[in-house]
């Protein structure tokens, strides 16, 4: 499996574009996660998915961040209007829960770096 | 309080040195344990899980205490490759919903 691939890996933008990062996760995991990656804030989940469907947004800071699973292979996150203080590192993972174990972890993509200037 | 906090570091240490990371959790409700490790502009990758009676891989050692709340990682004869950032995971959900990341305890293991 080539695991977890986001699109694109940087990203500049001006201010008030439109953003949208892309994520495939692997293949048979039923959990899809969001978490954006600051210096100040570190490792942060925004969102996650079971099946699909979105369990908790809590962690979307504001209502300029949306995020989509139309199906089991792929997710959207999308920031509109952007502002500079978005600027980080997005990660997506995925997981599975292992029926052996009822253990679970969650691998990561390459992330994308988005700045907005 | 933070949900999970670690050791601030950085920690410099010799190669061939053994160091031991710290780790905390508030969510008593917290079902399993894990260190992830990250380079530099990398994403984050698992070292191991945490099992309740503590566990080995190689030079590494995991060890949980669930009445503390406390989470371990000690590396042994450390080499100049173990030089990342060590995150500790907790889950809190009861299957894989949440994953929450420590801060992060950056080691550089020098020559």
């Amino acid at each position: 499996d080539a695991g977890v691939i986001q699109s694109p890996r940087h990203e500049v933008t001006e201010m008030g574009q439109e953003v949208t990062l892309r994520c495939k996760p692997i293949s048979g995991h039923d959990y899809l996660f969001w978490y954006r990656q600051t210096m100040m804030r570190g490792l942060e989940l925004l969102i996650y998915f079971n099946n699909n469907v979105p369990i908790d947004d809590s962690g979307m800071p504001e209502d300029r961040f949306s995020a989509k699973m139309p199906n089991a292979s792929f997710s959207t996150l999308k920031i509109q209007p952007s502002e500079p203080r978005d600027s980080a590192v997005y990660f997506c993972a995925s997981s599975q829960i292992l029926a052996s174990t009822g253990n679970t972890e969650a691998f990561f993509g390459q992330g994308t770096r988005l700045t907005v200037v | 309080r933070k949900e999970v906090e670690q050791d601030p570091g950085p920690f410099n240490v010799p190669e061939g040195a053994t160091v031991a990371f710290n780790c905390t959790y508030s969510n008593s409700a917290s079902q399993s344990f894990f260190w992830y490790r990250q380079d530099c502009r990398k994403e984050p990758k698992l070292l191991m899980s945490v099992y309740s009676s503590g566990n080995e891989d190689g030079r590494f050692t995991a060890q949980l205490n669930r009445a503390s709340q406390y989470i371990s990682l000690l590396i042994r004869d450390s080499k100049l490759s173990d030089s990342a950032t060590y995150l500790c995971v907790v889950n809190i959900g009861n299957y894989g919903q949440n994953f929450v990341f420590g801060p992060g305890t950056r080691l550089s293991v020098l020559p």
